[in-house]
């Protein structure tokens, strides 16, 4: 079983869709989860990040996590075509003195008008 | 955010060259940095960590002789391919850790042939 299991895809919406990402781990000592937006051959860019069970919202993304599942979401409201892209969830636990991410396999949204 | 550079975002190689990708923290300093490897619509996998004048750390199964990091000072760190093949062809990306995140630079993108 992977640390990390997300959903590849691809998933495919018209625009102005609410869309629901989503990611389960089985490491209880992941301390921070975070979503990244990557594009086509260009490298991820952070679009949130949480360190706690519950909702942190932000703009038309809202970040969804619940420990005691081991499950976390991220929701996109009035999807757009530029939201089009692979969504990657990543989670990270203290060792060797840092931070260490472990990614899921990352979910290809396309938002078609 | 803080911001990372990564060069070039494009290279192609002959086979048995090697080639240096440079990673540069721009408005921070960075002890270690993360050197990830892409596969076509794959997640990113943990190559190795490089810690600012001391010996990269190797995840399992990467070779060490091939991957050569080098992280020489708090704002640059270095990957070079060694003896490159086709099968080396991939997307290389660095990334710089936080306490909480970890910030990304553009990738690069190479090809041997």
């Amino acid at each position: 079983q992977k640390e990390v299991e997300q959903d590849p895809g691809p998933l495919s919406v018209p625009e102005g869709a609410i869309v629901s990402l989503n990611c389960t781990y089985s490491n209880s000592a992941f301390q921070y989860f975070m979503w990244y937006r990557q594009y086509s051959r260009k490298g991820p860019e952070l679009l949130m990040y949480t360190y706690s069970s519950g909702n942190k919202e932000d703009g038309r993304f809202t970040a969804q996590v619940d420990k005691s599942s081991k499950y976390i979401s991220l929701f996109i409201r009035d999807s757009q075509p530029s939201d089009s892209a692979t969504y990657l969830c990543a989670m990270s636990f203290f060792s060797g003195g840092y931070n260490k991410l472990i990614f899921g396999a990352g979910t290809r949204l396309a938002v078609h008008p | 955010g803080a911001v990372v550079s990564q060069h070039p975002s494009r290279v192609i190689c002959k086979s048995g060259t090697s080639v240096k990708i440079e990673c540069r923290s721009l408005d921070f300093q960075a002890t270690t940095m993360f050197w990830y490897r892409q596969f076509p619509k794959k997640s990113l996998m943990l190559m190795a960590t490089s810690n600012e004048g001391s010996k990269a750390t190797y995840e399992q199964g990467v070779e060490k002789d091939k991957f050569l990091i080098n992280h020489a000072s708090l704002t640059l760190s270095t990957l070079t391919v060694t003896s490159a093949h086709p099968e080396d062809s991939s997307f290389y990306i660095c990334s710089a850790p936080t306490k909480a995140e970890a910030f990304f630079g553009q990738g690069t993108r190479l090809t041997v042939v």
